[in-house]
């Protein structure tokens, strides 16, 4: 069934230095994503979207790629701080065309 | 507003008992949606209300999982029995008709069923 993966479930990266985060969906018909900050003890927050239409969209600190040709996307952090310590998640649309599924997640750690 | 809020923030029961979770959307949203969440399986969708109406809980594990919202300021999700494979977070969420695929999250309700 179509469903939304992640490559890497752990990622480290020094402090100042930038993240990645990639994720993959298998539904071609994909037109909205969301990736979602989960810190320890708390609910996922949003963090930044993107619409199909759209192959890049900048936030504060925080860029979002869209790779439409291979079904990719990713979350790039820029100069990583301690308080990005967390776990990412990105979601994208089930079987049904909702968007309320959510990927395994990647847990980011940022060392000193 | 002060976001969703949820209650209790942490349960701990034996097994066989009854739990009932609790949860307050934000204020005008018009949909709800019940998440469990376990190291193994990660985040999963149980069951998602819009206008206080269950639209899909195929995400439901087994018949001791049942939710409600009586009212669009209040749901529930209740186990019964409970069983010690049923500890994990669940989360409540709520998001606004014109964009539902932004949810905003509680804090969540540790269950530990021993």
């Amino acid at each position: 069934g179509e469903s939304v993966g992640l490559h890497l479930p752990t990622l480290s990266v020094q402090e100042g230095d930038n993240s990645i985060i990639n994720c993959a969906y298998s539904n071609s018909a994909s037109d909205y994503f969301i990736w979602y900050k989960q810190e320890s003890g708390k609910g996922p927050q949003f963090i930044i979207d993107i619409r199909s239409n759209m192959d890049k969209r900048q936030g504060q600190r925080v860029t979002v790629l869209l790779n439409k040709t291979v079904k990719h996307l990713s979350l790039q952090i820029a100069a990583t701080q301690p308080g990005d310590s967390a776990v990412y998640f990105c979601r994208g649309p089930d079987n049904y065309g909702q968007n309320f599924v959510f990927g395994p997640g990647t847990r980011l750690s940022v060392l000193p | 507003d002060a976001g969703v809020i949820q209650s209790p923030r942490h349960e701990v029961t034996e097994m066989g008992q009854e739990v009932t979770l609790r949860c307050k959307p934000i204020s005008g949203h018009d949909y709800l949606f019940w998440y469990r969440q376990t190291m193994m399986r990660g985040l999963e969708l149980l069951i998602y209300f819009n206008n206080n109406v269950p639209i899909d809980d195929s995400g439901m594990p087994e018949d001791r999982f049942s939710a409600k919202m009586p009212n669009a300021s209040f749901s529930t999700l209740k186990i019964q029995p409970s069983e010690p494979r049923d500890s994990a977070v669940y989360f409540c969420a709520s998001s606004q008709r014109r964009d539902p695929v932004r949810a905003f999250f509680g804090q969540g309700t540790r269950l530990t069923v021993v």
